[in-house]
Parts: structure tokens; C-alpha cells; sequence
């Protein structure tokens, strides 16, 4: 098993420009998450799916957008960068939300917006 | 609300010297409490969690934790540092299994030689 893999590892964007960020997991986990992590502030929940077709907001969603068409794919979108959404995001999947699931991350991707 | 608070965001410890990483959290229920550690430049990781089955919970790598409801908390230990514990540690909860999981704000261990 491959885990929770992402892509790209490090992209550089314009202010303005837009990418998608891919995460894909072959745990066949029903949630997927998506964080960001910047100095000193932990983890922070961005959307969240509890299965193919269904999304919600995490607590720092504004900016991002997300879909979910497969059970293994979560992929995030950023349609105008700002230099606020600078960070290193975290793409995790867990096998459900009985309470002591364990949550899987992936590598990670840095993103830096000038 | 669920929270969670680490205290001091970074520790350093000498080689062989016990490791004490604290965090403490708020709820009105047991809560479900993890450590999750990240080493440079990877994802997150499980180290440890609590699942009511037993108030001291051991871990991969030599680690363990308590849970001390009286105390709200949840610290992480290991007996004796090593090298390769050097990293950053986050203390998680989950108080209902609804909820989603709060990170702390993580500790990040440092190894004297």
C-alpha cells in the first residue's frame, strides 16, 4: 500500500493564479481531510468528506475549494492565490469517525504565493 | 468546546534524559486524546492514543502517556531520549466521535548530544 500520496511536493504561485493540489489514498477510507500547517499554529481543518459525493467546511475553508467523484481521491483547489494561503498542506484519510480512528497523512505539499 | 493546549513549543533535552511533553485539554466527557509526531519535511504520524481501555497507553518508538482525568491531561514520555527522537510532537482530541480531531500546536523536541 501506498498510503496517502500528494502531489505536487513544493509549487511556487502568482498572486492570482489558480492549482489543484491532488491527494489520493488506497486504504479505501471513507474520510478524507485536508489541513494546512503554518509555524506555530498546529493543523488547522480545511473541508473534510465522510464518502464519495459529500463535503463539509472544516474551520478555515474560505479560499479552497473541494470535490470528491471517488472513494480515493480528495483533490483541493485554489482558485485565486493569495499570499495568506501560504503554507504546507496536509491531505489525511481515516476509516471512520468511530472516535479512535487513526488518521493517515500524506507528505505533504509546500506552497508558497508571492 | 474541545481543546487542547501544548505547553512550551520547544523542549530540548539531553541525550539519554527522560522526555516530558506536555498537554492538557478541555471537555466534559472523556475525550479521545492521540500524539501524533511529525519528523522534517513528512506527514504526520501515529504515535500513541487513548481509547478508554487503559489510563497509561504505550506507543511506538519507546513512548508512552497517562491520562489523569483529574488532571485533564495527557502527557507524553520516554524514559531516555534518543537522536532519533528529534521532531515535532502534536497532542490531539476528539471529544464525541462526530467531532473532528483539534490539533495542538505542536512541541518540537529538541536532542542535545
Amino acid at each position: 500500500n501506498a498510503g496517502v500520496t500528494q502531489t505536487p511536493k513544493f509549487r511556487i504561485l502568482k498572486i492570482g493564479q489558480s492549482m489543484t493540489l491532488q491527494c489520493t489514498q488506497d486504504m479505501n477510507h471513507n474520510y478524507m481531510y485536508w489541513y494546512r500547517q503554518d509555524p506555530g499554529m498546529g493543523l488547522k481543518l480545511i473541508y473534510y468528506s465522510v464518502g464519495a459525493g459529500i463535503t463539509d467546511k472544516g474551520e478555515v475553508p474560505n479560499g479552497y475549494n473541494v470535490s470528491r467523484s471517488t472513494t480515493e481521491d480528495f483533490p483541493l483547489r485554489l482558485e485565486l492565490a493569495a499570499p495568506s494561503q501560504t503554507s504546507v498542506y496536509f491531505c489525511a484519510s481515516s476509516s471512520g469517525t468511530g472516535g479512535q480512528e487513526t488518521q493517515y497523512f500524506g507528505p505533504g505539499t509546500r506552497l508558497l504565493v508571492l | 468546546a474541545q481543546s487542547v493546549t501544548q505547553l512550551g513549543s520547544h523542549v530540548s533535552v539531553s541525550e539519554g534524559a527522560l522526555v516530558l511533553l506536555r498537554c492538557n485539554y478541555s471537555s466534559s466527557v472523556p475525550p479521545y486524546l492521540f500524539w501524533y509526531v511529525q519528523y522534517p519535511n513528512q506527514g504526520l504520524q501515529l504515535l500513541l492514543k487513548y481509547t478508554s481501555a487503559a489510563t497509561l497507553v504505550k506507543g511506538i518508538n519507546g513512548f508512552e502517556a497517562e491520562f489523569k482525568k483529574s488532571e485533564t491531561s495527557f502527557h507524553l514520555t520516554k524514559p531516555s531520549a534518543h537522536m532519533s527522537d528529534a521532531a515535532e510532537y502534536f497532542c490531539a482530541v476528539r471529544v464525541n466521535r462526530d467531532d473532528k480531531i483539534i490539533f495542538g500546536k505542536g512541541t518540537r523536541l529538541h536532542i542535545l548530544p
